[in-house]
């Protein structure tokens, strides 16, 4: 089905280091929202992001919403071990019709932080 | 609150049986979507209930189905397994507004 391109794929940085991840669309989504997979478990919502342009933070982590509606990003900044996992992003096109409760998700960024 | 819970966390089935997962959204949410996440496939949408009704489905075949009782307590259920049902299957809780989604713990499927 359809993905949403995530990129990179995987990120092994130092701790204390900021990092970035983005996910690009074709399609328009009217809500962005980023998760992290620890392994064994169901994603964790850590930032919701409703409109174009929007900027929001959770603590370290900052996201934005693509002025285009079609792409987001999400930064962490000054990276601690418990960081580590599987970022995913996700969008929600406009509620209705074949978009009921569908959430079209990226591939992943796997996240390693060394000490 | 108590968040989305899912039984049982870990199944080991083999080829042809079928199985039950069940799903207890977070209090007051009536959305519950289910999805199938693989290594080779991602995180894959196969339905979404609201209110007793199935709304949405995605691409699976048919050996997948689902169904919501009168509490939003949602089940999915799978005939005649095959190996590559092997996954976790996630249930999804959706807000009142229908724009952020919340996840179980996961079922673990492994199919022998």
């Amino acid at each position: 089905g359809q993905q949403l391109n995530q990129s990179p794929q995987s990120m092994f940085i130092q701790e204390g280091e900021d990092v970035s991840m983005n996910c690009t669309s074709s399609s328009i989504f009217n809500t962005w929202l980023w998760y992290k997979q620890d392994p064994g478990e169901g994603p964790v919502l850590l930032i919701a992001l409703y409109k174009a342009g929007e900027l929001t933070s959770n603590g370290r982590l900052t996201a934005q919403f693509g002025i285009t509606r079609k792409d987001s990003f999400l930064n962490i900044s000054a990276s601690i071990p418990s960081d580590v996992g599987i970022y995913f992003c996700a969008g929600l096109p406009n509620a209705g019709g074949t978009s009921y409760g569908k959430l079209t998700f990226g591939q992943g960024t796997i996240l390693t932080v060394h000490p | 609150k108590a968040g989305v819970t899912q039984t049982p966390r870990y199944l080991i089935k083999t080829r042809g049986q079928q199985v039950t997962l069940s799903c207890s959204p977070i209090s007051g949410h009536r959305s519950v979507s289910w999805y199938q996440q693989t290594p080779g496939q991602g995180l894959q949408f196969l339905f979404e209930y609201f209110s007793e009704t199935q709304r949405n489905k995605g691409n699976f075949p048919g050996r997948f189905s689902g169904r919501q009782f009168s509490n939003s307590r949602s089940e999915m259920n799978v005939s005649t397994l095959e190996l590559g049902d092997s996954a976790l299957y996630l249930c999804a809780s959706m807000n009142f507004l229908g724009n952020e989604q919340f996840f179980g713990p996961g079922t673990r499927l492994t199919v022998l």
